[in-house]
């Protein structure tokens, strides 16, 4: 399997512009999350998914700030308008049912940098 | 609520040391515990994943024990090399709820040649 898949790797956008991140979940994973990591505030949870469902959206920080998952292998992180501290590393992570429920798969991130 | 605490923030040491990390946790209610490791500019890589039932995992040079009754886990790191160089985190979750993650802030661990 080739993992969680996000895109892009690196954006760099101007204060006030749309910016869409992008996760593919590791096949049959039926949990996905969205996180957040900066130096000072380390990981933050912003919204899980479950069964394609939006379960916790408390970590979001304001409505600039959405989600989407329209079918099990693709998801949607949207931030409009975006705000310089907006900028940190995004990460979507998924996990598994059964048996091996819990254990977390990440992405490698999508680096995000709003000047 | 769940508190998960790794000390040190940051640890050195020569190649070839044997090395322990450390992971608190506050509420024992836990499913499950799992480390990672963080490369600079890369992602969370899945190292162990201990279930409450189980003391410990190993794999490779790697061994990550669980108490839960004191709550606390070791990840060690036999014969340390310069490619275990990264951040080390470990997270928990409780019984309660399988998608509610708690992280530790993590240790960055330096191995000098």
């Amino acid at each position: 399997d080739a993992g969680v898949i996000q895109s892009p790797r690196h954006e760099v956008t101007e204060m006030g512009q749309e910016v869409t991140l992008r996760c593919k979940p590791i096949s049959g994973h039926n949990s996905l999350f969205w996180y957040r990591q900066t130096m000072m505030r380390g990981l933050e949870l912003l919204i899980y998914f479950n069964n394609n469902v939006p379960i916790d959206d408390s970590g979001m920080p304001e409505d600039r700030f959405s989600a989407k998952m329209p079918n099990a292998s693709f998801s949607t992180l949207k931030i409009q308008p975006s705000e310089p501290r907006d900028s940190a590393v995004y990460f979507c992570a998924s996990s598994s049912p059964g048996q091996a429920a819990g254990e977390l798969f990440f992405g490698e991130g999508s680096r995000l940098t709003v000047l | 609520k769940q508190e998960v605490t790794q000390i040190p923030a940051a640890l050195s040491v020569p190649e070839g040391e044997n090395l322990v990390l450390n992971c608190s946790f506050t509420d024992s209610a836990i499913y499950n515990l799992q480390w990672f490791r963080q490369d600079p500019g890369k992602g969370l890589t899945s190292l162990l994943l201990i279930q409450s039932s189980q003391r410990e995992q190993t794999s490779g040079r790697l061994n990550a024990s669980l108490d839960k009754s004191s709550g606390r886990s070791t990840l060690y790191i036999a014969a340390s090399q310069p490619g275990d160089s990264a951040t080390y985190l470990c997270a928990v979750i409780l019984r309660d709820n399988f998608n509610k993650f708690y992280f530790g802030s993590g240790t960055k661990l330096n191995v000098k040649p």
